[in-house]
């Protein structure tokens, strides 16, 4: 059956330091990986699209990776502020919408 | 959020008894979406909507039904609620392209609802 792995169910790095997270998935496919953010209390927040044909994209301090060799995704924030601090989820999907149980993420001051 | 509101936020009810959770928009977007998130488990979606009247089932539609008579309202029905159904049920929205619930299109999601079944 269809898997997604976020490996880490919780992260705590220092400030300033680029944080990395990573999303695995198995027998399946994906065409498609999103990452959203979500904070306490709140729905998730949509942040990067990446395609299959797609080695990496980036947006401000947001870097993803797609490789579909290993069937992962690499999800890094560079230069890392408290504010960053949430649960991170990756979607690898086609036509369906299927979510990682998230990586919680910590940035200390 | 966008123009996404859920209602109620919070519910607390008994085991047998039927809820129904409103999820209603007012981007115009063709596909809305009704999932659950528990601890461990992430969100997993119930079922889907790509059009008024149009629906499909998710990967847990079991003792769930939903229904679209109106572009902005997607109504999640619990036909009789049980404890296992206590969980965070969030809908979202997509523009989404034909053919599925594509995941080509960001989904933006409503803030939540509560949902306690005692």
């Amino acid at each position: 059956s269809q898997k997604i792995e976020q490996n880490s169910e919780a992260l705590n790095i220092q400030e300033g330091k680029t944080a990395t997270l990573t999303c695995n998935y198995t027998n399946y496919s994906p065409a498609y990986l999103q990452w959203y953010r979500q904070d306490p209390g709140r729905g998730p927040v949509f942040l990067l699209l990446i395609r299959e044909n797609e080695k990496e994209k980036r947006k401000e301090r947001l870097k993803v990776t797609f490789d579909t060799t290993l069937k992962q995704s690499l999800f890094h924030i560079t230069a890392s502020q408290p504010a960053d601090s949430a649960t991170y989820l990756c979607a690898p999907n086609n036509n369906d919408m299927r979510f990682g149980a998230g990586t919680r993420l910590t940035v200390k001051p | 959020d966008a123009g996404i509101t859920q209602s109620p936020r919070h519910k607390v009810t008994e085991t047998g008894t039927p809820v129904t959770l409103r999820c209603h928009q007012t981007e115009n977007h063709r596909y809305m979406y009704w999932y659950r998130q528990d601890p461990g488990h992430g969100l997993r979606l119930i079922h889907y909507s790509y059009g008024v009247k149009d629906t499909d089932k998710g990967e847990v539609s079991d003792g769930y039904s939903v229904s679209r008579s109106k572009t902005e309202d997607f109504l999640l029905t619990l036909e009789s609620a049980t404890s296992s159904q206590t969980s965070v049920y969030f809908c979202a929205i997509s523009q989404g392209l034909a053919g599925g619930p594509s995941s080509y299109n960001e989904q933006f999601f409503g803030p939540g609802t509560r949902l306690t079944v005692l």
